[in-house]
């Protein structure tokens, strides 16, 4: 079975606050792929990132930066001197090769505050 | 280059009532999804279609939901004697060949009364 977990349902900070969103995922395969979606009050999904399962780099893109650890399971996103714009609905999904629909964790509302 | 976009942008209909969904592909895309994503269920999977081979229907809630795809392009989801329940944003992605990334449109917002 597969399984994304975000713990944190809603994370409010103040602009120029760096803040971290937990990304836990559970699969038996040993090749997959982990993606972010953002998802902004107007409501579309934009992806933002995607990692193979055989490639743990950190990726670090502007303000945003992904710490991919296998050993614990996760794939945690961390927005650097946050933003108002950055307010939106966070979304970790994960694929397998058993198959191609993306599973998704609930997402984490992330309120940036002025 | 143009995303993927979808019609309506918003659907209200009556209980019983069939109402069909449209989604179009990025250019060159040749696998398309459908998910929906309400307040209870989070986001789901429904169907995806690659190229002219059989679709993956496995998403799919209930044989009142069917979608097609003509040409490998256009896609419409249809649902038949909507209820209650099926009210939800439905969202298409389309991605260049199956396993890559999924782009998702703007979504339909369906409210059944």
């Amino acid at each position: 079975a597969q399984k994304v977990t975000q713990a944190q349902t809603e994370i409010s900070v103040v602009e120029k606050e760096d803040v971290t969103l937990d990304c836990v995922y559970e699969t038996r395969d040993t090749t997959y792929y982990l993606f972010w979606y953002k998802q902004p009050p107007s409501g579309e999904l934009v992806f933002l990132i995607r990692r193979n399962s055989f490639d743990e780099q950190n990726e670090i893109s502007g303000r945003y930066s992904w710490n991919f650890q296998k050993s614990t399971s996760s794939f945690n996103f961390t927005i650097t001197a946050s933003q108002v714009v950055d307010s939106a609905v966070y979304f970790c999904a994960l694929r397998t090769n058993s198959g191609y629909a993306l599973n998704f964790g609930k997402g984490t509302s992330l309120l940036v505050t002025p | 280059g143009a995303g993927v976009s979808q019609s309506p942008s918003n659907k209200v209909t009556e209980k019983g009532k069939d109402v069909e969904l449209r989604c179009d592909p990025i250019s060159g895309h040749t696998a398309l999804y459908w998910y929906r994503q309400s307040l209870g269920q989070g986001l789901e999977f429904l169907i995806y279609f690659q190229g002219n081979s059989a679709p993956d229907k496995s998403g799919l809630p209930s044989d009142r939901f069917s979608a097609e795809r003509t040409g490998g392009s256009v896609s419409t989801l249809t649902i038949q004697r909507t209820q209650q329940e099926d009210s939800a944003v439905y969202l298409c992605a389309s991605s260049v060949g199956l396993g890559g990334t999924q782009y998702f449109g703007p979504g339909t917002r369906l409210t059944v009364l």
